[in-house]
C-alpha cells in the first residue's frame, strides 16, 4: 500500500533564505511523486511531478524536488523564499499506472519578512 | 481552456437533509476523482470514473455516499442524511488517462450545522 508522511507540519524561513519541505513515501511499485501547492482560499495547484524519468525535477515558481530510492525521499526545495510562496504544500504518490493519488498530512510554509 | 470548476462554492446545511455537489471536469478529460479535505489534514479519495467503465468506489466512506457521472462530462456527488463529521471541503479533479496528471476544482465548502 502507498503512503505519504511530510515530516513537518508547520515550517517557518525569512524571506530570501532556502526552503525545504520534507517528504518520505512508501510504494510497492516504480511510483508517480507529485508536489501540490495550497493558496488560501484556492485550489490545488501543481507544483511538479516525478515519474521516473530525471531524478532532478524542477518544477514552477523556482522549486525543485529530487527523488531518492535509496532513501525513499522526494523532499521539496527552493534557493529563495519569496512572501508569494506562503502556503499549504502536499506530496502525494501514485502507483505507476494507478490513478488513486494519496496525499501526505501537508505543510505548511510560512515566510517571515 | 477552463479549469474544473464546482459548484456550489459553500454549501450550509442541516444534519439529516441531502446534498448534491456538482463538478465539471476539463473538456476532453476522462477521468474524474472525488475527495474530501478535513480541516487541516491532506486529501481523501473518495471514487473514481474512467470513461464508461465502472467506477472504483472503494474511498466512500458509507452508503450515505454516492455519485454518478454522465459520460465524460459532469459528475454528481450526493450525500444523503448528512451528519456533521461530513463537514469538509469537497475537491473534484480530472486528468487525461496518459498523462495522468490530476488538475483540481476550487472546491465545495460544506458544513452541517
Amino acid at each position: 500500500a502507498q503512503s505519504v508522511t511530510q515530516l513537518d507540519s508547520h515550517v517557518s524561513v525569512s524571506e530570501g533564505t532556502p526552503v525545504l519541505l520534507r517528504c518520505n513515501y512508501s510504494s510497492s511499485y516504480s511510483p508517480s511523486l507529485f508536489w501540490y501547492v495550497q493558496h488560501p482560499n484556492k485550489g490545488l495547484q501543481l507544483l511538479l511531478k516525478y515519474t521516473s524519468a530525471a531524478t532532478l525535477v524542477k518544477g514552477i515558481n523556482g522549486f525543485e524536488a529530487e527523488f531518492k530510492k535509496s532513501e525513499t525521499s522526494f523532499h521539496l526545495t527552493k534557493p529563495s523564499a519569496h512572501m508569494s510562496d506562503a502556503a499549504e504544500y502536499f506530496c502525494v504518490v501514485s502507483d505507476q499506472g494507478a490513478q488513486k493519488l494519496v496525499f501526505g498530512q501537508g505543510t505548511r510554509l510560512t515566510i517571515n519578512p | 481552456g477552463a479549469g474544473v470548476s464546482q459548484s456550489p462554492s459553500n454549501k450550509v446545511t442541516e444534519k439529516g437533509k441531502d446534498v448534491e455537489l456538482r463538478c465539471d471536469p476539463i473538456s476532453g478529460h476522462t477521468a474524474l476523482y472525488w475527495y474530501r479535505q478535513r480541516l487541516g489534514q491532506g486529501l481523501e479519495f473518495l471514487i473514481y470514473f474512467q470513461g464508461n467503465s465502472a467506477p472504483d468506489k472503494s474511498g466512500l466512506p458509507s452508503d450515505r455516499f454516492s455519485a454518478e457521472r454522465t459520460g465524460e462530462s459532469v459528475s454528481t456527488l450526493t450525500i444523503q442524511r448528512t451528519q456533521q463529521e461530513d463537514s469538509a471541503v469537497y475537491l473534484c479533479a480530472s486528468s487525461l488517462v496518459k498523462p495522468n496528471t490530476q488538475y483540481f476544482g476550487p472546491g465545495t465548502r460544506l458544513t452541517v450545522l
